[in-house]
């Protein structure tokens, strides 16, 4: 178990739908990244937030967006959900440091329909 | 362009055959080198970090080490609860994300 924390751990939609996909941190970390990996494809870094500011942005489509809260919980959200958005949804925390170390959750299976 | 790649893509063992597999990789600088393992359909699971050629790190029957080109992942003896994927990630330092590679599909059969 890392500590990190997601919820839900499935979701079923349809296309067009709008979804919200949350995250804890391990205790401590003040660091929240966000990854899609689709079925037999790499880890795709989305966006990373740190202590309630966005850091670092990767592939992320305009129709998802993120925020970090004061509690440092995260929140992913994905709108006008199209088939090719179903995929395993991960969230990692990591600490401050010289290199950051990334601690992943269980992930969210998201399934568009 | 800063790039990972792993080798090879998948590799099947027999329990106790000896292997390695390979993490090549190009970038400005290396801050640090990751290796996590991943079972289907579950988070990626922290193995070890490497900050300079010449490291090495050790956990159970994994070892890893660390060259200014490529890192290795050692397997000794390994057993069928081994099997997962293993992936290489790597922090160039240049803008906060990590580079990662697509895997090694690891099967290690009894």
């Amino acid at each position: 178990d890392s500590g990190v924390t997601q919820t839900p751990k499935h979701l079923i939609t349809a296309t067009g739908q709008r979804v919200t996909l949350r995250c804890s941190p391990r205790s401590g970390d003040l660091s929240v990244y966000w990854y899609q990996q689709s079925l037999d494809q790499g880890l795709q870094f989305l966006i990373q937030y740190y202590n309630g500011e966005e850091r670092a942005k990767g592939n992320i489509l305009e129709r998802f967006s993120a925020q970090q809260f004061p509690d440092l919980h995260s929140e992913l959200n994905l709108s006008s959900l199209e088939l090719g958005d179903s995929a395993l949804y991960f969230c990692a925390s990591s600490a401050p440091g010289y290199t950051d170390t990334q601690y992943f959750g269980p992930g969210t299976r998201l399934t568009v329909l | 362009e800063d790039q990972v790649t792993q080798s090879p893509e998948a590799l099947r063992l027999q329990e106790g055959e000896s292997s390695s597999l390979n993490c090549s990789y190009t970038v400005s600088g290396l801050r640090g080198l990751f290796w996590y393992r991943q079972d289907p359909g579950k988070g990626p699971e922290f193995l070890f970090t490497l900050y300079s050629a010449g490291e090495e790190k050790e956990k159970e029957r994994l070892k890893a080490t660390i060259t200014k080109k490529e890192s290795f992942l050692h397997i000794t003896a390994p057993k069928p609860e081994d099997s997962a994927t293993y992936l290489c990630a790597v922090d160039a330092g240049n803008n906060r994300k990590l580079i990662w590679g697509l895997g090694t599909s690891l099967a290690v059969n009894p």
